[in-house]
């Protein structure tokens, strides 16, 4: 099946600074990737939609200028923590949706990005 | 708001043993059905999917009927494996412009030999 793939795979960082995270279809094209954020022994919660060459559609109550997305091509997309604290520590998963596929758009999951704010 | 509400965890069987993970959703409309597993370490798979009334999907020997009248979706196996260890999510897709994924807690089964 088709492969997603996000880098890095653990991040430690300081309080205040930014983290990148990557995600990317490795063999096809996705016009849609989708941003999760994961709790410890809690569901996936959707944090937001990015859509290649567009803006990204964010959920209620997510901070824009907090999680920077952008989807510069059908292969990759970014979430950037800005400023990040530690109540930002987290598991982000990001999905892509193979545009593709036919009659079923059916989205990928990348492995995650454990995230841990000192 | 659409939500799928599934059994908590952990739950733990011996290996053959009979498995059954209950899943439920609220929807204005009716939404494509998901289970997906995550195995330790790694991302989410889609395990088996339905997307209208009656079906049922099935793979690697679990199965889920999609039951409108009862709005579930619960997910079976007759006789599960130590591989099959992992979290289990049930889903539900809006069906609307953007498809997106409404997921429940998640359920981890442990299965022992």
């Amino acid at each position: 099946g088709a492969v997603v793939s996000q880098h890095p795979s653990r991040v430690i960082c300081k309080s205040g600074t930014s983290v990148k995270i990557e995600c990317r279809s490795l063999d096809f094209q996705a016009t849609t990737m989708f941003w999760y954020r994961q709790f410890p022994k809690q569901s996936l919660m959707l944090m937001a939609t990015s859509n290649e060459g567009s803006k990204a559609t964010y959920e209620q109550g997510v901070e824009k200028d907090k999680f920077l997305i952008n989807h510069a091509s059908l292969t990759l997309s970014t979430l950037t923590v800005t400023s990040a604290h530690p109540e930002d520590s987290s598991f982000y998963i990001c999905s892509a949706r193979d545009t593709t596929s036919g009659f079923y758009n059916e989205q990928f999951f990348g492995p995650g990005t454990r995230l841990t704010v000192l | 708001g659409d939500s799928v509400t599934q059994m908590e965890g952990p739950v733990t069987l011996s290996e053959e043993a009979f498995l059954t993970i209950n899943c439920t959703y609220t929807a204005t409309g009716y939404p494509s059905l998901f289970w997906y597993v995550q195995y330790p370490g790694e991302g989410l798979q889609l395990l088996l999917k339905a997307t209208k009334a009656d079906d049922k999907g099935s793979n690697k020997g679990f199965e889920a009927t999609y039951r409108k009248e009862t709005t579930s979706f619960h997910l079976e196996k007759g006789s599960v494996q130590v591989s099959d260890s992992a979290v289990y999510f049930c889903a539900q897709e809006d069906g609307g412009a953007t498809n997106k994924l409404i997921f429940g807690t998640g359920t981890l089964l442990a299965v022992q030999p």
